[in-house]
């Protein structure tokens, strides 16, 4: 993962749009990826995860991309709304068994109503 | 059922003081990580306990230690705390199912050293 620094890179979207959101991961051994999103003065929250067996895995309004070829995960939000107004992370984690994830600089997600 | 849960939610400390910080875990869960969260350094993996034993563990000086209680509650200790060390300390809980774990973080504790 990269060290996240002071300025986020932001997403604006209007609402109603759909949202891409991209990650570059650092570990080609990971088997294991999550995204979660963190709305201010909160913890981070569980949207999707996808295993590295998997290139595709749907939840409701997200789908999660997997390209291990060049180690990028995607999320995409459909329909996005105001509430999705957050900072998106994705984290990869080499096995279940550590349990130690590694988290991406995170993207702000901005939605316009 | 509830969340994961973290006291305080606030803390305000001086250089070379320690703390300690605390987490319940989801019912159920028996593995606790803890992570620092900066706006320099992003999200970190401090250490994680299962069973009362750390079992993983980032890259922290020991002035950062942890430790699991039977009823898999979590504490985190922090001694002489430097100016650095002011971050959001998060927990996460997990339970091993159908071959993956997912990690669940609570609010955090957000830790303040003058």
């Amino acid at each position: 993962g990269e060290s996240v620094g002071l300025h986020l890179p932001t997403l604006s979207v209007q609402e109603g749009d759909n949202s891409i959101i991209n990650c570059a991961y650092s570990n080609s051994a990971s088997d294991y990826f999550i995204w979660y999103k963190q709305e201010s003065g909160k913890g981070p929250q569980f949207i999707i995860d996808i295993r590295s067996n998997m290139d595709k895995r749907q939840g409701q309004r997200v789908t999660v991309l997997l390209n291990k070829t060049v180690k990028h995960l995607s999320l995409q939000i459909a329909a996005t709304q105001p509430g999705d107004s957050a900072v998106y992370f994705c984290a990869e984690n080499l096995d279940t068994g550590r349990r130690a994830l590694t988290f991406g600089s995170g993207t702000r997600l901005q939605v316009q109503p | 059922k509830a969340g994961v849960t973290q006291t305080p939610r606030y803390l305000i400390k001086t250089r070379g003081q320690q703390v300690t910080l605390s987490c319940s875990p989801i019912s159920g869960h028996r593995s606790v990580s803890w992570y620092q969260q900066t706006p320099g350094q992003g999200l970190q993996f401090l250490f994680e306990y299962f069973s009362e034993t750390q079992r993983n563990k980032g890259n922290f000086p020991g002035r950062f230690s942890g430790r699991q209680f039977s009823n898999s509650r979590s504490e985190m200790n922090v001694s002489t705390l430097e100016l650095g060390d002011s971050a959001l300390y998060l927990c996460a809980s997990s339970l091993l199912r159908m071959g993956e774990e997912t990690q669940y973080f609570g609010p955090g504790t957000r830790l303040l050293v003058l």
